[in-house]
């Protein structure tokens, strides 16, 4: 059973700081993972997807990576700001119906 | 604007009243699919649907209803809900293969007492 792991649960850093968020998966047999911004009160914005054949994707100021044959992907944020104060998700898609397994998120908070 | 749209946004019941959380997508997506939200459980799969008139059960399905009769739409109807089926819930969609991105809805908070 695909089990997803995030750490840390929550992190909070200074304005202006570069920061990684951790995912790793323990069935390395995926389609691709997908990284996601979930806000208070409001739904899942999709940030970055991966395929299982990528290594990285790029978005702005975001960087994810994929070590498929470790399980592992990271989330690289420059220079943070207060608006990217937000709980970031990683989920796998193994197939089985299109299903995302996800992790219990990062909770990040960026102080001014 | 492509979105996928849930509603109500709240909804507070009592046990054993029936209702339905609707969710409509406008991108002519294939896949839809249901999650709800728990502290310290994340997201869990409730049902999903590969294209009209085909529906499976994905991880926590008991308790739930689901039909695809339209393209764009996902209802998800809890026949008797119980108070262990108060959560946030998402509805989600994409293209039918799988190297497609999923959309989520904003979510229903659903309390049940």
């Amino acid at each position: 059973k695909q089990e997803v792991t995030q750490i840390p649960a929550a992190l909070s850093v200074p304005e202006g700081e570069n920061l990684v968020l951790n995912c790793s998966f323990t069935d390395s047999a995926i389609y691709n993972l997908q990284w996601f911004r979930q806000d208070p009160g409001k739904g899942l914005t999709s940030l970055l997807l991966i395929q299982s054949s990528q290594r990285e994707q790029t978005s702005g100021r975001l960087n994810a990576s994929l070590d498929k044959s470790s399980g592992r992907s990271t989330l690289y944020i420059a220079a943070s700001q207060p608006g990217d104060s937000a709980t970031y998700l990683c989920a796998v898609n193994t197939g089985g119906g299109n299903k995302l397994t996800f992790g219990t998120g990062t909770q990040l908070k960026v102080e001014l | 604007e492509a979105q996928v749209t849930q509603n109500p946004r709240y909804l507070i019941t009592v046990t054993g009243k029936k209702l339905t959380v609707t969710c409509s997508q406008n991108m002519n997506h294939e896949y839809m699919s249901w999650y709800r939200q728990d502290p310290g459980l994340g997201l869990r799969q409730i049902y999903y649907s590969m294209n009209v008139e085909v529906t499976d059960k994905g991880d926590v399905p008991e308790g739930y209803k689901v039909s695809r009769k339209e393209k764009r739409n996902f209802p998800l109807i809890l026949e008797s809900p119980s108070p262990n089926q108060t959560s946030l819930y998402f509805c989600a969609s994409s293209r039918r293969e799988l190297a497609y991105e999923q959309y989520f809805g904003p979510g229903t908070r659903l309390t049940v007492t």
